[in-house]
């Protein structure tokens, strides 16, 4: 099972882009990654998720290394109802391994 | 079309009562999982299911701890004899099926034991 690695804290004015990134080094050739948030004690939310070519949706951009050994979140434009914890997830098999994530702060 | 939906949103019990959270999945999704987030820390995985049959229950505690997913009805997970440390959020999921596709959660139970 791949471990991600994310860092536990970050800041981000608002307006501006929120690059949130992960580090998935021992990820298998046919493990995902998926990023999901959660908002104060909310269930956790889908944003994205890819395999090896970068995605973006209406939520954010998922930019995944060509060695796919790390990836980054991209959310474009932050406001302050982004401010979350964001968690990156190697899926495996039946399960997601959630870590601690990395708790957004936008900033007005 | 409903979300996941859980209940109840808080429960409250006494130490060595028992414990019933319910989860109805997506219309159309046949596969539920139940995650469990202690205070500060991340979701934990317990167990995985599709309708009537337990897949991985590697996640659940050995004792006290049961979940089902009948043909009819929602997902039940029960915890029997409650105590102090189960105190936590239940997260119930669903999906349509397994292999690439994500989740989608529920809201939550919050299980408080006195």
């Amino acid at each position: 099972d791949a471990k991600t690695t994310q860092p536990t804290s970050m800041d981000c004015a608002e307006g501006r882009a929120a690059n949130l990134p992960c580090n998935h080094s021992t990820i298998s050739g046919n493990e995902y990654v998926y990023w999901y948030r959660q908002i104060h004690s909310q269930g956790p939310q889908y944003i994205i998720h890819g395999l090896k070519n970068n995605e973006t949706n209406e939520m954010a951009s998922l930019i995944i290394t060509e060695d796919r050994k790390s990836s980054t979140l991209i959310l474009p434009h932050a406001t302050l109802r982004d401010t979350a914890v964001y968690y990156c997830i190697v899926r495996a098999l039946n399960q997601f391994y959630f870590g601690t994530g990395t708790s957004l702060t936008v900033i007005p | 079309n409903a979300g996941v939906m859980q209940n109840p949103r808080h429960l409250v019990r006494r130490r060595g009562q028992e414990a019933r959270l319910r989860c109805s999945p997506m219309k159309g999704h046949s596969h539920v999982y139940w995650y469990r987030q202690l205070p500060e820390e991340g979701l934990k995985f317990m167990v995985y299911l599709q309708k009537e049959n337990i897949i991985d229950e590697s996640g659940m505690p050995k004792e006290r701890f049961s979940a089902e997913f009948p043909k009819e009805g929602p997902s039940i997970l029960r915890i029997q004899q409650v105590v102090r440390g189960d105190s936590a959020a239940y997260f119930c999921a669903s999906s349509v099926t397994t292999g690439a596709y994500g989740y989608t959660f529920g809201s939550g139970t919050r299980l408080t034991v006195v």
